[in-house]
């Protein structure tokens, strides 16, 4: 069964420390990969995807995430957190065979504190 | 940045009533979608569209859901005969490339009464 998995559900951290965030999916066919945010009180915003090249891609307000094919993973990084990045995360993947639809991940909630 | 409406932010209905969400997606965009987030669960697909017809849709759009694109802005989702579990945020979405993200509206909170 076609599934998206993000490890954690709630993530607490202080300003300036390192943030990553784990996704992995299960999908038989070829897939594109997003992360989306949803800040307290807004829409979905697309922080970054992979269609395909280079693994490693850079998105807004300093995110990049990692795409490793044997591992069916596409973890989120963000070197130094501020404070604005409290928000909710979303993996999200879409077959490439659909006609756009996206499968999302739980979320995991960042709270990021002074 | 252009965005995509959506209206209203908020509605409240008495279980069996009929709602209309509305929607008006990026004006070039011709690929649309809605999703549903039910507080404290995953955010879910129900439908695309293209050219006028559903090219996809859920198990949950059901004969319930109806979507429709009314005039050249409006991509409306009606419900008909609201459940309380229909309760939750519906969110429209647009697109020029399907799978390739889009962009989405900021949601109506549905709440069935």
């Amino acid at each position: 069964a076609q599934s998206v998995s993000q490890h954690n559900h709630h993530v607490i951290l202080s300003e300036a420390a390192s943030l990553e965030l784990g996704c992995n999916y299960s999908y038989g066919g070829t897939v594109n990969l997003f992360w989306y945010v949803q800040y307290p009180g807004q829409h979905l915003q697309l922080l970054l995807k992979y269609f395909s090249g280079d693994p490693l891609v850079k998105g807004i307000k300093g995110f990049e995430a990692e795409f490793i094919k044997s591992k069916f993973s596409f973890n989120l990084r963000k070197p130094s957190v501020q404070w604005s990045d409290t928000a909710e995360y979303f993996c999200a993947v879409s077959p490439t065979d659909s006609w756009g639809k996206l499968q999302f991940g739980a979320g995991t909630q960042v709270v990021v504190t002074p | 940045e252009p965005e995509v409406t959506q209206t209203p932010s908020h509605q409240v209905t008495q279980m069996g009533q009929e709602v209309i969400l509305r929607c008006v997606p990026i004006s070039n965009h011709l690929y649309f979608y809605w999703y549903r987030q039910i507080l404290g669960q995953k955010v879910e697909f129900l439908v695309s569209f293209y050219n006028n017809e559903i090219s996809e849709k859920s198990e949950i759009f059901d004969d319930q859901f109806s979507v429709e694109r009314p005039d050249g802005s409006n991509f409306t989702l009606k419900i008909r005969s609201t459940k309380l579990e229909d309760s939750a945020m519906y969110f429209c979405a647009s697109g020029d490339t399907p799978g390739y993200g889009y962009t989405f509206g900021s949601g109506t909170r549905l709440t069935v009464v």
